[in-house]
């Protein structure tokens, strides 16, 4: 949906390594989102984007960072990676007339052990 | 904070029955709110926005309703079939992002 891919699909990691999750879009939209699912609390938001070099924190944002240098890439960074970022990821993108129809992203699957 | 509720959290209906799904939500100054579909194991399919002005919105076989003063929204599927089978997902729009509720999953058999 709405050209929107995320990069890598799966990934298993170390307590404590960087991790950097990628989502792309070819459609120059300008607002975007990370959000992470979890079983139990539904979908959260982690981070957005309201343009290259805009960004602000979401509600589940502390051990998370991001960066938008391009209009078409929206990074999410885990500095230190712990057990309890194990999540599924999702990138997603705002779109339609008013930007209020919000389009996500296949997801990455990330397991921290 | 706003918070989303979804009731029933699990469903299990025969195939040919029409079915209700419900959410809602704490605060009414929302924007507007999106119901989305969700496959295991695949990401999310947007079915339905309605705006806050707006009373009702209808896409095929589904029919999405909103009362924003009481902080309800409904999600009629008529004619349920197998290929309706799939997590269903409330959110609505105050501003910054989506709230979710925990969604409903349904299963239709044949």
């Amino acid at each position: 949906d709405a050209g929107i891919t995320q990069s890598p699909r799966h990934k298993v990691t170390e307590t404590g390594t960087p991790v950097t999750l990628r989502c792309h879009q070819t459609e120059n939209h300008r607002y975007m989102y990370w959000y992470r699912q979890d079983p139990g609390h539904g979908l959260r938001l982690i981070h957005y984007s309201y343009g290259v070099k805009d960004t602000d924190k979401g509600e589940v944002s502390d051990g998370y960072s991001v960066s938008r240098s391009k209009t078409e890439d929206f990074l999410l960074t885990l500095e230190s990676a712990t057990s309890s970022q194990t999540s599924v990821y999702f990138c997603a993108i705002s779109a339609g007339t008013d930007q209020e129809t919000q389009y996500f992203g296949p997801g990455t699957r990330l397991l921290v052990l | 904070k706003q918070e989303v509720t979804q009731i029933p959290a699990a469903l299990s209906v025969p195939e040919g029955e029409n079915l209700v799904l419900n959410c809602s939500f704490t605060d009414s100054a929302i924007y507007n709110l999106q119901w989305f579909r969700q496959d295991p194991g695949k990401g999310l399919t947007s079915l339905l926005l309605i705006q806050s002005s707006q009373r009702e919105q209808t896409s095929g076989r589904l029919n999405a309703s909103l009362d924003k003063s009481s902080g309800r929204s409904t999600l009629y599927i008529a004619a349920s079939q197998p290929g309706d089978s799939a997590t269903y997902l409330c959110a609505v729009y105050a501003g910054t992002a989506l709230i979710f509720g925990k969604g409903t999953t349904l299963s239709v058999s044949s």
